[in-house]
């Protein structure tokens, strides 16, 4: 079926191991962004790419790497969790236009707990 | 960056019509003002976009006044399954793409 994609719905993890959340979508979409979503913070931009090969910061990127080998996916990677990182992760896509004139479409995130 | 200010929370009835008010006073002016919804355990969904004056759609009706300082998003006669958290979001412009979705507006429609 055609749309954004999160695997895993749910992940548990310990603090120190590597963990990746992948991100696929099936409209061809240029931009892709990862989301975090923790109480009372609403979502904050951790990374974006505009293209394939194409990524750059967000508001919150500390402790996280993305890579964006084709366009339809965008793996995210935290590269030693920490409790911290626990949170509910969001992957959006939209249209090659820019996000301002085109709106975002997102997954059903990620639940990940870090002990 | 252009940021956003909403009430944290707001309640109604079935079959009411209502404002969710979104200040946004740096608004740039290649902005445009998008507005999500959110349910439980799901991502934002895309409600309604505009620039200037008013948008409608099946959804609902965004107000934008002159000066672009505020928007309003307008939901006609609410119903139970409306109970959401409501996003305005503000675009930086061209060139950059650091998203602000702030807190949001937290709808609770009663019975």
């Amino acid at each position: 079926d055609a749309g954004i994609t999160q695997s895993p719905r749910y992940k548990i993890t310990e603090t120190g191991r590597q963990v990746t959340l992948m991100c696929h979508q099936t409209w061809s979409h240029s931009y892709m962004f990862w989301y975090r979503q923790d109480l009372g913070h609403g979502l904050r931009l951790i990374y974006y790419s505009a293209a394939a090969d194409i990524t750059d910061k967000g508001e919150v990127p500390d402790g996280y790497v993305v890579s964006r080998s084709k366009t339809e996916n965008f793996p995210l990677t935290l590269e030693s969790a920490t409790r911290s990182q626990t949170s509910v992760y969001f992957c959006a896509s939209s249209e090659s236009l820019g996000q301002y004139n085109q709106p975002q479409h997102f997954g059903d995130g990620t639940r990940l707990s870090i002990l | 960056l252009a940021k956003t200010t909403q009430p944290i929370s707001m309640d109604s009835y079935e079959g009411q019509e209502v404002n969710i008010t979104c200040s946004h006073n740096n608004i740039a002016t290649n902005d445009y003002i998008t507005w999500y919804q959110q349910f439980p355990s799901q991502g934002p969904r895309f409600i309604i976009q505009g620039y200037k004056t008013k948008v409608t759609n099946e959804v609902a009706s965004l107000f934008i006044p002159a000066d672009r300082k505020s928007s309003t998003l307008s939901l006609p006669r609410v119903s139970l399954s409306d109970t959401a958290v409501y996003y305005c979001l503000v675009g930086e412009g061209t060139g950059g793409f650091k998203t602000i979705f702030g807190a949001g507006t937290r709808l609770f429609v009663k019975a």
